[in-house]
């Protein structure tokens, strides 16, 4: 195990569904960040936080939304997603942003019907 | 613009060979590099990484060959074993104004055969 769980491990969800994708770190490391994983192509930062503020946000859709209420927890709110966002989306962990060696949790596989 | 990519999108062995597993990154300001192993149903797990002032680092059954003139990576595992399996990762971090910022390669799936 890395120290970073990540809820629920699966999930299927409708286009007009709203849902909510969970991760904890328990490493006390300060920057968290979101990943997503298509088949065959590399992974995808999607947004990145560095002691809950948003550090960065990869041109991601809005239908994705995150949420980072301390440095332990990390959210990626669901709505009205569309097939094409069915992926495994990837939570990792930091000690801080500029430290590089980033500790990823098992992922949550979504599919979007 | 950033790229990590690799040669070889698959790699079969038989259990006790080495393995060498390349990769190739464009962007020379990269500074730090580290690899992964992915196996199935897991998220990426941390096995070395190394900075662009050293061009080799060991770790236990694993050694990284950085060379930064033609801009190459490698992982290299000795007597490979069938748990080695799996899909292994590049990432390339180009610090300053990219700081935290990982950029992945494809990927590479390693077989190994007992």
């Amino acid at each position: 195990e890395t120290g970073v769980t990540q809820t629920p491990r699966h999930l299927v969800m409708g286009m007009t569904n709203k849902k909510s994708l969970k991760c904890e770190q328990h490493l006390g490391h300060n920057a968290m960040y979101w990943y997503k994983q298509s088949a065959k192509k590399p992974l995808e930062l999607m947004f990145v936080y560095n002691f809950k503020e948003q550090t960065e946000n990869n041109s991601v859709p809005s239908r994705f939304s995150p949420e980072c209420p301390n440095s332990s927890h990390l959210f990626l709110h669901l709505h009205t997603l569309q097939p094409e966002d069915s992926a495994l989306y990837l939570c990792a962990s930091s000690h801080g942003q500029a430290q590089e060696t980033q500790y990823f949790g098992p992922g949550t596989r979504l599919l979007v019907l | 613009g950033e790229s990590v990519g690799l040669h070889l999108p698959t790699l079969s062995v038989q259990e006790g060979d080495n393995s060498i597993i390349n990769c190739a990154y464009s962007n020379s300001a990269s500074d730090y590099f580290i690899w992964y192993k992915q196996e199935s149903g897991k998220g990426p797990q941390f096995i070395i990484d190394i900075r662009s002032n050293m061009d080799k680092r060991q770790g236990q059954r694993v050694t990284v060959l950085l060379n930064k003139t033609v801009k190459h990576l490698s992982l290299q595992i000795a007597a490979t074993q069938p748990g080695d399996s799996a899909v292994y990762f590049c990432a390339e971090n180009a610090g300053g104004t990219s700081y935290g910022k990982l950029t992945f390669g494809q990927g590479t799936i390693l077989t190994v055969h007992p």
